[in-house]
């Protein structure tokens, strides 16, 4: 696609909840990165592919976050059993091999209540 | 990954130059400088990039040092629309699948 597409784009959840938020990256696209961003701060990273294959999850926050990118194109983040401090914006991006930078995508605005 | 410091705001006027500059003492052999604009409610927008010596593109000029221990990133003649937070980083070259550190970045707010 034209650009990185992320879906929901507002996600409102009761706490104990599974999500699961996508990410369509930018077509051909090899690396997808995932990253939580609180407001008034800058983005804090979770976790990266190259293809399919999952790089670092070192930023993943515990064992109820996970990520995979099955087909080296879309990719999913899951969240079990949510919780309050989860509340975030969850931001997607993809970068080519050309060094010109990450294109990030609109984000999902995940609320848990 | 190497820790950058910036200032965590400034203020301009419309049609002045604006330098911000970040520090990053601890910047590996390999590692680039990367700037990103983030306009509130959307994702961080990459700017501009370098390694050495002074980047230029449409946007922005990027002045790096010979000891690359702190860069400037150079917006010629800002303008209202120029208002938003931008962040320093370095490290691998974007594309390689390396992952980048955000810090709090600036916030710069321009003023008529």
């Amino acid at each position: 696609g034209a650009g990185v597409s992320q879906s929901p784009r507002y996600k409102v959840t009761k706490r104990g909840q599974d999500v699961a938020l996508r990410c369509d990256p930018i077509s051909g696209h090899v690396s997808l990165y995932w990253y939580r961003q609180a407001l008034g701060q800058g983005p804090e990273f979770l976790t990266y592919f190259n293809y399919e294959a999952q790089q670092d999850k070192s930023g993943l926050p515990n064992d109820r976050f996970s990520a995979e990118r099955p087909e080296g194109s879309i990719s999913t983040l899951t969240i079990q059993r949510t919780e309050q401090r989860d509340s975030a914006m969850y931001r997607c991006a993809s970068s080519s091999t050309g060094g010109d930078g990450y294109t990030f995508g609109s984000g999902t605005r995940l609320t848990v209540v | 990954l190497a820790k950058t410091t910036q200032p965590i705001s400034m203020d301009s006027y419309e049609g002045q130059e604006v330098n911000i500059t970040c520090s990053h003492n601890n910047i590996a052999t390999n590692d680039y400088i990367t700037w990103y604009q983030q306009f509130p409610s959307q994702g961080p927008r990459f700017i501009i990039q370098g390694y050495k010596t002074k980047v230029t593109n449409e946007v922005a000029s990027l002045f790096i040092p010979a000891d690359r221990k702190s860069s400037t990133l150079s917006l010629p003649r800002v303008s209202l629309s120029d208002t938003a937070v931008y962040y320093c980083l370095v490290g691998g070259l974007t594309g390689g699948g390396n992952k980048l550190t955000f810090g709090t970045g600036t916030q710069l707010k321009v003023e008529l």
